[in-house]
């Protein structure tokens, strides 16, 4: 079955950076576009962007694309999200997801556990 | 960015129908999407555009609306549905954008 398997809590220091990983499973990892998606505590979510791990193509939003670079390892069908220069804002939940299709039409189907970021000094 | 309007929290009976309603500040076709998450878990698709099923999803669960007015509706619900919903659309991106989240409690 398909799995999303995120790398573990990160506690990181203001100014830092943390490079966070997503290994899937179950599926031809090239064959489906993978999100990314942060949810600070008790809010709402928010999508950081995409990845086609096939072209290595990406779609950020522009809130995270000075902030955000998402990157994939075919061989090891992985994919990466570094988030840099971190501040006291960007102490959230990350989730990677993937679509539901082989085309791209939005809806996530499969979502990882989440990886807990915690930025103090 | 189109942003999506959901009220904030409903409580309901066990057995009783709930609508849970989302609106666009643009028409966003029928590439609304509907997400169930409970405390401590990722959220689960549970409908995706606007009125398709997802897999594994019971029929409880049912979408409807398309342009700018979406409804997610549980009939009945029960008490293991008590969670946030929220919607998301992908019509207009980047970027997609998540409704705030409707915390529904079951009395």
């Amino acid at each position: 079955q398909v799995k999303l398997l995120q790398s573990g809590a990160a506690l990181v220091k203001p100014g830092d950076s943390v490079k966070m990983s997503c290994k899937a499973s179950g599926y031809t990892f090239t064959d489906y576009i993978i999100h990314w998606v942060k949810q600070s505590h008790g809010k709402s979510l928010e999508w950081i962007g995409y990845i086609n791990p096939y072209s290595g193509g990406t779609n950020y939003n522009e809130k995270f694309k000075s902030k955000a670079t998402l990157t994939v390892d075919k061989s090891s069908s992985t994919a990466y999200m570094e988030f840099s220069r971190l501040t006291s804002e960007d102490s959230a939940i990350y989730y990677c997801a993937r679509e539901l299709r082989r085309v791209y039409q939005g809806p996530f189907a499969y979502w990882g556990q989440g990886t807990l970021v915690t930025v103090s000094s | 960015d189109t942003v999506l309007t959901q009220s904030p929290a409903l409580a309901v009976s066990p057995g009783e129908r709930v609508s849970i309603s989302c609106r666009a500040s643009e028409g966003v076709n029928s590439y609304m999407h509907w997400y169930q998450q409970k405390p401590g878990q990722q959220p689960k698709l549970l409908i995706y555009k606007a009125s398709n099923l997802a897999s594994g999803v019971p029929a409880r669960f049912s979408g409807s609306g398309s342009g700018t007015d979406f409804t997610l509706t549980i009939d009945p619900v029960e008490a293991d549905d008590t969670a946030t919903y929220f919607c998301q659309q992908s019509w207009n991106d980047p970027p997609l954008t998540f409704g705030s989240g409707t915390k529904l409690e079951i009395k």
